[in-house]
């Protein structure tokens, strides 16, 4: 099956300091990428939507200028936390999409930032 | 408000048995409903997917219902075995690219 990988899997940084995700799908070309945040016990919050080449679409409630999308290509697409603080800690899960049903939607393995 | 509701209670079941989880959710007319398995640590992979004219779908050891009217769908693991100990996740699509989740059942399967 398709396989979505994220760098890194964990980071922990320095509150103020920008934390940068990537998100590769190996070995396909995806259409749409989606970026997501969970909590712990809580359920996948949807942050952004991204097609290559574009801009990001941002759910309500997410800070675009906070939280940076880049989809530089069908197979990248980076995340980067600007000036971090503690309440952003979180898993940020990252998703590919290669089709037009949602079966065809492929979840990376998540990267867990701790913000101290 | 739209909402997905999944018990938030953990859910412990004897092997072989079968485990059962529900979803419901409100404000919606989802075109599908699909479940996904989260396993600590780690992002979710998709399972089972339902169309809003299905009833019922089934594969391997899982089923699917999902009742349009009730506005709910049941995830059933048949012969249920320690390694299917996990949250499963439920979601919504209503036809265009957003998937949304419910927070996920924990599932505890004990030998």
């Amino acid at each position: 099956g398709a396989v979505v990988s994220q760098h890194p899997s964990r980071v922990i940084c320095k509150s103020g300091t920008s934390v940068k995700i990537e998100c590769r799908s190996l070995d396909f070309q995806a259409t749409t990428m989606f970026w997501y945040r969970q909590f712990p016990k809580q359920s996948l919050m949807l942050m952004a939507t991204s097609n290559e080449g574009s801009k990001a679409t941002y759910e309500q409630g997410v800070e675009k200028d906070k939280f940076l999308i880049n989809h530089a290509s069908l197979t990248l697409s980076t995340l980067t936390v600007t000036s971090a603080h503690p309440e952003d800690s979180s898993f940020y899960i990252c998703s590919a999409r290669v089709g037009q049903g949602p079966e065809t939607q492929y979840f990376g393995p998540g990267t867990r930032l701790l913000v101290l | 408000s739209q909402k997905i509701e999944q018990n938030s209670e953990a859910l412990n079941i004897q092997e072989g048995k079968t485990a059962t989880l529900t979803c419901n959710y409100t404000n919606y007319s989802p075109a599908y409903l699909q479940w996904y398995r989260q396993d600590p640590g780690r992002g979710p992979v998709f399972l089972l997917l339902i169309r809003e004219n299905e009833k019922e779908k089934r594969k391997e050891r899982l089923k699917v219902t999902f009742d349009t009217t009730l506005k709910q769908s049941l995830f059933h693991i048949t012969a249920s075995q320690p390694a299917d100990s996990a949250t499963y996740l439920c979601a919504l699509n209503t036809g265009g690219f957003k998937t949304i989740f419910g927070a996920g059942t924990r599932l505890f399967v004990k030998a």
